[in-house]
């Protein structure tokens, strides 16, 4: 069974622009959720996603935004890029939401370089 | 205002010894808690939980002990062998594990030959 996959994995962009980062789960999971890891702060919490719809969102600006679509694979936007969004995004899948987070499984991340 | 905290950015061991990582949480809330292991250039692995109704669970080498009275949670690996070296995240949840994961900022394990 293949892993959860997210593209691109490595992106390069500058401030004030936007960007798109996507995740495809594991075949047959609906709950998606997004972390944002940053050396300062470790790993946050964006948001998370389970049958199209936002079931949890962490402390981020509107900037960032998501969502998630009929086959489950979700995508994250950050608009108006700053310095400080260079961050690694990681995206995990879960059956779902009240599936155990034992069975949680996270992608490799999409690592965001802001200049 | 970190409710999951790891204190020690890295902590290097000898192979063959007993690793011990620690967790601090501040919300009396969370009742689950999970260790996670990240390689770099991977994302995190779940390594081991232990819900609040326990105090210790263990899984091979691996064992989760947890002090709700002091809000403190460790990771003892026994015996430390290299390809333990990772960086591991202590995460914290509450109803029962249904509600979003808090991480701490993660703890440098080097295991040396």
């Amino acid at each position: 069974k293949a892993g959860v996959t997210q593209t691109p994995r490595y992106l390069i962009k500058t401030r004030g622009q936007q960007v798109t980062l996507s995740c495809s789960p594991i075949s047959g999971h609906r709950s998606v959720s997004w972390y944002q890891q940053t050396p300062g702060q470790g790993l946050q919490f964006l948001f998370e996603y389970f049958s199209e719809t936002q079931r949890n969102k962490g402390n981020f600006p509107g900037r960032f935004s998501g969502r998630q679509f009929s086959n489950s694979r979700s995508e994250m936007n950050v608009s108006t890029l700053e310095l400080g969004d260079s961050a690694l995004y990681l995206c995990a899948s879960s059956l779902s939401p009240r599936g155990g987070l034992e069975t949680q499984y996270f992608g490799p991340g999409t690592r965001l370089l802001v200049l | 205002d970190q409710q999951v905290k790891q204190n020690s950015p890295s902590l290097s061991v000898q192979e063959g010894r007993i690793s011990i990582l620690n967790c601090d949480y501040t919300n009396s809330m969370f009742d689950y808690f999970l260790w996670y292991k990240k390689y770099p250039a991977e994302g995190p692995t779940f390594l081991i939980s232990i819900s609040s109704i326990k105090d210790k669970n263990e899984d091979g080498r691996f064992t989760v002990f947890l002090n709700k009275s002091a809000k403190h949670l460790s990771l003892h690996i026994v015996p430390s062998q290299p390809g333990d070296s990772a960086v591991y995240f202590c995460a914290a949840s509450a109803q029962g594990g249904s509600e979003k994961l808090v991480f701490g900022k993660g703890t440098k394990l080097t295991v040396n030959p």
